[in-house]
């Protein structure tokens, strides 16, 4: 099936540090998601995806989707520690409606 | 708003067992998902539900795992016999529809199960 392929894993940066993190696939995507997860919770929208080139923000978060269609990215600025957690981007296919979630990627923020 | 009810919160059972996990999700959203979330890795599909007719449940392991959404409200996911490798959290959400899903996509908060 299709998969997604998010880097990094893990992130390890002190409080105030800009984080960046990326997703790839070898398909194309029509709407590009980022969610955030808590520990015991399920993950949360912050960011929504839905044209090639396009750059969204959300507070200190802005996302874009490739123009390739094939890869997105996500950067969080100033990072503040209740940014912990851990982070997914998931692409929906066109004509489909399910979505297909990269491995996430964990951030640990040091005070 | 209510969000997704998930119970029990977690679970622990010893391989061959059977359980059950029950979602009631957001009123009037139409569309319910189940997907699986094993530790380190993000959520898949195991099936979607439209009202209480099935969308898709291709990446459901239908030899062991069933699901139904009697009424087009609540649903419950049953494993029977359970397996070691189904321990995960199994994570409900719900759509007002399936046409743009990732509107009020909204997850519940999971029941993690543990497989002894």
């Amino acid at each position: 099936g299709q998969q997604l392929n998010q880097s990094p894993q893990s992130m390890f940066i002190q409080e105030g540090e800009d984080v960046s993190m990326n997703c790839t696939s070898s398909s194309i995507f029509n709407t590009w998601l980022w969610y955030k997860q808590d520990p015991g919770e399920g993950p949360v929208l912050l960011i929504a995806l839905y044209k090639a080139g396009e750059l969204t923000s959300n507070g200190r978060l802005t996302a874009q989707f490739g123009i390739t269609r094939k890869d997105s990215f996500l950067n969080i600025s100033a990072s503040i520690p209740s940014d912990v957690g851990i982070y997914f981007c998931a692409g929906q296919l066109r004509g489909a409606q399910k979505l297909v979630f990269g491995q996430g990627t964990r951030l640990t923020i040091n005070p | 708003e209510a969000g997704v009810a998930q119970s029990p919160r977690y679970k622990i059972i010893e391989k061959r067992q059977s359980v059950a996990f029950w979602c009631n999700p957001i009123s009037g959203h139409a569309t319910l998902y189940w997907y699986q979330q094993i530790l380190g890795q993000g959520p898949k599909l195991l099936i979607q539900f439209q009202n209480n007719g099935v969308v898709d449940d291709s990446q459901l392991p239908k030899d062991r795992f069933s699901a139904e959404r009697l009424k087009g409200v609540d649903s419950t996911l049953k494993i029977q016999p359970a397996k070691l490798e189904d321990s995960a959290v199994y994570l409900c959400a719900s759509s007002p529809s399936s046409d743009t899903p990732h509107y009020g996509y909204t997850f519940g908060s999971g029941t993690r199960l543990t497989v002894v």
